[in-house]
């Protein structure tokens, strides 16, 4: 089984300040972690990803994440957040040997305020 | 040229009606899938599809039913429309499964049910 957690409905930030978006997770091997973010009405656009090595990666639009195996967590941070980030973000997992299945957590709204 | 592309984008009809949601892709990918996202933005799987053969049936009604005429496209036909399955529904598509490659998604139908 896998599951994601993203403890945070809504994380409110200032323009400029850093942000972070938790994310936690549960899988039965090693995980494939992703995050995706969703802008009204549209479809979910792909940010990054963790497959293996360096635990530190790097996606679109000057967003990162860092992978913490011992914390079984996946958080997304950006050093300085853009009115333009404001969106819905999604954190997904799949796993080796769990097929096709991408499980998402439940999401967290961003907003970032002048 | 849109990867991942739903018809229609928009779709009101009401209960009792059969309705279908056509998705095509063109990124040559093998796998496919429906994803259903509710009122409070939850995404959750329906239907995969892998080579035309279908391999995740989530626990969906039977009133729901996908076809994948071949690998490019994957249809969702809806028989008996009622309100609770008013939702945006996202077709994707991946290269070798979720693992570890990540879906590529497109832009959702809007159904609403009347």
């Amino acid at each position: 089984a896998q599951s994601v957690a993203q403890p945070e409905d809504q994380v409110n930030v200032a323009e400029g300040n850093p942000l972070t978006v938790k994310c936690t997770y549960s899988v039965s091997g090693n995980p494939y972690l992703f995050w995706y973010v969703q802008y009204p009405n549209r479809g979910l656009q792909f940010l990054l990803k963790y497959i293996t090595g360096d635990n530190l990666v790097k996606g679109s639009y000057g967003f990162e994440a860092e992978f913490n195996k011992s914390q079984t967590s996946f958080h997304l941070k950006k050093p300085s957040a853009l009115v333009s980030d404001s969106a819905l973000y999604f954190c997904a997992v799949s796993f080796t040997g769990g097929g096709n299945k991408l499980t998402f957590g439940t999401g967290t709204q961003l907003k970032v305020e002048l | 040229d849109t990867a991942v592309s739903q018809t229609p984008k928009y779709l009101v009809t009401q209960m009792g009606n059969d309705k279908s949601i056509k998705c095509e892709q063109n990124l040559g990918h093998d796998t496919m899938y429906w994803y259903k996202q509710d009122s409070k933005k939850f995404l959750k799987i329906m239907f995969s599809y892998n080579n035309k053969e279908l391999i995740i049936n989530e626990t969906v009604p039977n009133r729901f039913s996908p076809k994948s005429p071949d690998k490019a496209h994957l249809n969702l036909h809806i028989n008996s429309l009622e309100l609770g399955d008013s939702a945006v529904y996202f077709c994707a598509s991946s290269q070798g499964g979720a693992s570890p490659y990540g879906y590529t998604f497109g832009s959702g139908t809007r159904l609403t049910v009347v």
